[in-house]
């Protein structure tokens, strides 16, 4: 089946560090991946995604490069704000399917705290 | 105005009783998803629905029973509640289609304790 994996928060930084959340990702053929981001008492927003393989998202500072050879899809950002303060979440939806089969499966989710 | 809401926000409520979160939208997608999320847990998918009358169980369905009245509103029910069902609850929508309009949009959540 299709699962993600991502790295075990929290993760505490401080101001003007750099980031990175890594995720791999198991699925059938090539997914389309996908960053969420989940503010203190807000849902989900979708940051930044990318459908095939090689392809860069970007937004917001937040970037984050499709890699079909290591299954990975990690978040990075060369300087963090406290205002980046979230949990963020990779995702996936399967490529080639319809239907029922469209659906976003979610890694467990990395709670970031970026301190003044 | 927000183009996706829940109500109510939060709700407690004791074992046993029956609980309805409702959901809408203005944003016109035909899809709406309903799902749970729970610490380290990521989100888990409930239920969903394609059009009015197009609805399918998701990963975690049992306990739970859904109505899509319009394609603008979806309620999600709790028909007998019970302590493990608490838990923070999102609706969300997507349009029909696949690459780019696989983007979902998320509700603000309603937090649900079940005593």
């Amino acid at each position: 089946g299709n699962s993600v994996t991502q790295m075990e928060g929290p993760v505490t930084l401080s101001e003007e560090a750099f980031l990175t959340i890594n995720c791999t990702y198991t699925a059938t053929g090539y997914p389309s991946l996908f960053w969420y981001v989940q503010y203190p008492g807000e849902g989900l927003q979708l940051l930044l995604k990318a459908t095939k393989a090689d392809d860069k998202g970007s937004n917001k500072g937040f970037e984050a490069t499709y890699r079909k050879e290591t299954t990975s899809f990690h978040l990075e950002k060369g300087s963090v704000q406290v205002s980046d303060s979230a949990v963020y979440f990779c995702a996936l939806i399967p490529r080639g399917t319809s239907g029922s089969a469209r659906q976003l499966t979610f890694g467990s989710g990395t709670q970031l705290t970026v301190l003044p | 105005d927000a183009d996706v809401t829940q109500t109510p926000r939060n709700r407690i409520t004791k074992t046993g009783k029956r609980i309805m979160l409702e959901c809408s939208q203005t944003k016109g997608h035909d899809r709406m998803y309903w799902y749970r999320q729970d610490p380290g847990l990521g989100l888990r998918l409930i239920y969903y629905s394609f059009d009015v009358k197009d609805i399918n169980k998701g990963e975690i369905s049992d306990g739970y029973s859904v109505s899509r009245q319009a394609q603008a509103k979806f309620s999600l029910s709790l028909e007998s509640a019970i302590p493990n069902q608490t838990a923070l609850y999102f609706c969300a929508t997507s349009d029909f289609g696949g690459g780019a309009l696989d983007t979902q949009y998320f509700g603000p959540g309603t937090r649900l304790t079940v005593l």
